[in-house]
């Protein structure tokens, strides 16, 4: 079945340095992927997304990048923050399905 | 404008118990869902529902059930309460359909959460 894979599971970056996650995902079919940010205890909100008809997407200190060919899209923060500590997640989704398949989650730790 | 509306935010039950976990959103929208999340595996789809009327299985939909009451309600039954359903539940919503930016439709709204334990 479809599956995402995100990596790495847990990243720690200086404060100031960048930090990039990576996602991987199986259903060709995919053309919105979207990516969230959850703080401890929190819920899942959504940081920036992109579609498949675009390469790059950049909000400030944010940007995304997707490569379908190789089916892969990457986070990209810059200028990290310790209010940048949380846990990211990716997900992929086709659209006329309905469902998102997420990926498993990156632990960020930004150290000051 | 609350979005979407999580209840109960705790609930501890024994084995074998039954309750349903309740969400609404107040932002019109025409898709919802209900997500589990464990520690490591991310956020896995129990059941969405696409439309009013409408409901299909996701991921993991195994001891679940689930009814869109109306445009507003989605709910989640556990029928028989096992202790590998300790977890946190999130419902979330979309706009899904109909007119506007495509982009916009396809953001999914998160309520803060049910955390479930089954002793």
């Amino acid at each position: 079945g479809e599956n995402v894979e995100q990596h790495p599971s847990t990243l720690s970056v200086q404060e100031g340095d960048s930090a990039v996650i990576k996602c991987t995902y199986s259903d060709s079919a995919s053309n919105y992927f979207p990516w969230y940010k959850q703080e401890l205890g929190k819920r899942p909100q959504l940081i920036i997304d992109i579609r498949s008809n675009v390469g790059e997407k950049k909000d400030q200190r944010i940007a995304v990048t997707l490569n379908k060919t190789a089916k892969h899209f990457s986070l990209h923060i810059t200028e990290t923050q310790p209010e940048d500590s949380a846990v990211y997640f990716c997900a992929a989704c086709t659209s006329g399905t309905y469902k998102y398949i997420f990926g498993t989650g990156t632990r960020l730790k930004v150290l000051a | 404008n609350a979005g979407v509306t999580q209840t109960p935010k705790f609930q501890v039950l024994k084995t074998g118990q039954s309750m349903t976990l309740q969400c609404a959103q107040d932002m019109n929208h025409n898709s919802m869902y209900w997500y589990r999340q464990d520690p490591g595996m991310g956020l896995r789809l129990i059941y969405y529902s696409a439309s009013e009327g409408t409901t299909d299985k996701g991921e993991v939909p195994n001891g679940y059930n689930v009814s869109r009451l109306n445009k507003r309600e989605f709910s989640l039954r556990l029928e028989s309460a096992a202790p590998s359903q300790t977890s946190v539940y999130f419902c979330a919503s979309r706009v899904g359909t109909g007119k506007g930016n495509s982009l916009a439709k396809n953001i999914q709204y998160f309520g803060a959460g049910t955390r479930l334990s089954v002793l």
